[in-house]
């Protein structure tokens, strides 16, 4: 069965550089969501589209942006990067509505900033 | 964690005993979802109880639910060194916005 894909697996960037991560959930699912995850820490809820409107927002820095596409696949954008950020960012997705089941989520992508 | 604490944060035992995680969480909630992660792997869905459910079995899990104390556990039973992994606990809102708040997970070492 067809996995939420992410791109890139691996990412190196610099101080100040700009990463856009890539997020294309299960087919019909019309709901994207992105985490960020430190270094030993649990994943942190950054923001979320259904119907690729913004549905809801976490604690995502205002240099970060994302947005879903009408192919309801999602892009987080990430500009003027720092040290902190470097992180595994999860992409999950589902079906709107009553959350009766789990959510589906993408292998990650590891971004390292330097 | 935004959410709260799962006990113990470290949990060392050998093949065959038996693993129980605990979770605490701060809000009300629609449904409470444990998963599992390999380390530095993606998060892995294992079961999930909705807030009007005591208690949910799938295969060597068990979940308990108890809202009154705003807790869950977790039961591995005749755990295998394949179940080393970390194991979080995670609520979805009453908001039913869908975003899940993880606690702060479970790290679990089988010993073969």
């Amino acid at each position: 069965a067809a996995g939420v894909i992410q791109s890139p697996r691996h990412l190196i960037k610099e101080k100040r550089e700009t990463a856009t991560l890539k997020c294309y959930p299960i087919p019909r699912h019309d709901t994207v969501y992105w985490y960020q995850q430190g270094p030993g820490q649990d994943p942190q809820f950054l923001i979320s589209f259904y119907e690729k409107m913004q549905s809801d927002k976490g604690s995502i820095p205002d240099r970060f942006s994302a947005q879903q596409f009408s192919d309801y696949h999602s892009e987080l954008n990430m500009s003027s990067l720092e040290l902190g950020d470097s992180a595994l960012y999860f992409c999950a997705s589902s079906l709107q509505g009553p959350a009766n089941y789990g959510y589906t989520f993408g292998s990650g992508t590891r971004l390292t900033v330097v | 964690s935004q959410q709260g604490e799962e006990d113990p944060q470290a949990l060392s035992i050998q093949e065959g005993e038996n693993a129980t995680m605990n979770c605490s969480y701060k809000t009300s909630i629609n449904n409470l979802q444990w998963y599992r992660q390999n380390s530095g792997r993606g998060l892995v869905h294992l079961i999930l109880i909705r807030s009007n459910e005591r208690e949910k079995h799938s295969g060597r899990l068990r979940v308990t639910l108890d809202t009154s104390k705003k807790s869950s556990s977790l039961l591995i039973t005749a755990s295998r060194a394949a179940d080393t992994a970390s194991y979080f606990c995670a609520t979805g809102g009453s908001s039913n916005t869908g975003k899940l708040i993880f606690g702060q997970g479970t790290t679990l070492q089988v010993k073969p």
